[in-house]
């Protein structure tokens, strides 16, 4: 079974600061895919950026990076340069392997971006 | 190009009503996913298709709740009879042949069940 864990409820960042946001896996699969999504108040799910278990570099997006560290089972999410706009929830998911594309999802970081 | 497209966007209904959610998926894309939203039990897959097939029912409640992908860009999920306790929103989302990796998500249907 797979299992996400994001431990932070909610997190307060003075705007243009970088900010990190949590996300710890469990799997026995070999080989799995780590997403990140941007869920704001209108409530779409917006994809940001994916890592692969087997991909020797951490994946960037603009001004978004994965912080991925495979031994220790996270994939922490940064996104530098903050902005009011970037005020939402954010959502680490897992797809497995073996055939199986379901994403599971972890409880969600709510970001609020101070001016 | 469009994104996946869902309808209606908000759904009010008596219980004991048959509500039928809709979904039309990226073009080109094979996969197919519906997802609920509840404060208490977060995001959780309840039901995914590929090539129109479904693959992966486990999520799926109970008998009440049906799903069906009868061709390549359109797909139902249907709650028969709904309960208060379906109250949530209800993604779609489609991942593509050449672009597995990643699922896309449409913008939610609204359901509150009374």
């Amino acid at each position: 079974a797979q299992k996400i864990t994001q431990t932070q409820p909610g997190m307060f960042v003075q705007e243009k600061e970088a900010v990190t946001l949590d996300c710890t896996y469990d799997t026995s699969d070999p080989s799995y895919g780590l997403f990140w999504y941007k869920q704001p108040s209108s409530g779409e799910m917006i994809f940001l950026i994916y890592q692969g278990s087997y991909d020797q570099q951490n994946a960037t997006e603009g001004r978004y990076s994965l912080n991925f560290q495979k031994a220790r089972k996270s994939a922490n999410l940064v996104i530098s340069a903050s902005q009011l706009g970037d005020s939402a929830m954010y959502f680490c998911a897992m797809r497995g392997s073996g055939g199986n594309e379901k994403l599971t999802f972890g409880t969600g970081t709510r970001l609020t971006i101070i001016p | 190009d469009a994104g996946v497209i869902q309808s209606p966007r908000h759904e009010v209904t008596e219980m004991g009503q048959e509500v039928t959610l809709r979904c039309k998926p990226i073009s080109g894309h094979n996969s197919l996913f519906w997802y609920r939203q509840t404060m208490m039990r977060g995001l959780e897959l309840l039901i995914y298709f590929n090539n129109n097939v479904p693959i992966d029912d486990s999520g799926m409640p109970e008998d009440r709740f049906s799903a069906k992908m009868p061709n390549a860009s359109f797909s139902t999920l249907k709650i028969q009879p709904s309960e208060p306790r379906d109250s949530a929103v209800y993604f779609c989302a489609s991942s593509g042949v050449f672009d597995q990796e990643t699922q896309y998500f449409g913008p939610g249907t609204r359901l509150l069940v009374l």
